[in-house]
């Protein structure tokens, strides 16, 4: 089956901690994306990439760090420099600039 | 900067009926893509509709429709004989067909209509 798949599905962190989100996806897609989803509110832009060993911040990428090294997947990490990291994490993929498919997500919570 | 508005937070319908969302969107560009995307419970994003532009046909899926008013720039979303696999929170979003900066495939959501499907 041909899809995204994203892991956890649910995380802990304590303060202070770096965390990884994974993204993959074997729909052979260029582009991947990392969006992040507040209570009450639409997705917000965190990082993109277009092709392999490129990426391009987002609309709030301060605080999170990701890494293109191969085209399936697209880790986001969450540095102990987001003051506030609780949120629900949507990874998506994308052929060139279309329609984007997201994965299932991952709830990150701080403790 | 481009900006999409869902101006009903929630909206209830009874099964079988019609029910029409609504958004609104912002832009200075003439070219441009639009969306519907459902997030049921399991919080995954699933794309509904597409539309673009420079189509003056409203696109359809199966139960789904769009009315795009370009000029008045609305896309709403129209849902026949809705069932209770409909309830979700719905999303507008936005994407332009021109690229800024590598920005070109970044979407702009708006914040969301909770559908509820009363038996």
């Amino acid at each position: 089956d041909g899809g995204i798949t994203q892991s956890p599905k649910y995380l802990f962190r304590k303060e202070g901690q770096n965390v990884t989100l994974s993204c993959e996806q074997n729909l052979n897609h260029d582009a991947m994306y990392w969006y992040r989803q507040d209570p009450g509110q639409g997705l917000r832009l965190i990082y993109y990439s277009q092709i392999v060993n490129d990426f391009q911040k987002g609309d709030i990428a301060e605080g999170y760090s990701v890494s293109r090294e191969k085209k399936e997947s697209f880790p986001l990490t969450v540095t102990s420099a987001q003051k506030n990291p609780t949120a629900f994490y949507l990874c998506a993929s994308s052929i060139g600039w279309d329609t984007q498919y997201f994965g299932p997500g991952t709830r990150l919570t701080v403790l | 900067a481009q900006t999409v508005t869902q101006s009903q937070p929630e909206m209830s319908v009874q099964e079988a009926e019609t029910v029409t969302l609504s958004c609104t969107y912002d832009t200075s560009e003439s070219d441009y893509y639009l969306f519907w995307y459902k997030q049921p419970p399991s919080r995954q994003m699933i794309l509904v509709i597409r539309q673009e532009a420079y189509k003056q046909q409203n696109a359809t899926e199966n139960r789904f429709s769009v009315n795009f008013q370009k000029a008045a720039k609305s896309f709403s979303l129209k849902i026949s004989d809705s069932q209770l696999g409909d309830a979700a929170m719905y999303f507008c979003a936005y994407r332009s067909a021109y690229g800024y900066g590598g920005s070109q495939g970044n979407l702009i959501f708006g914040k969301g209509t909770k559908l509820s499907v009363k038996p």
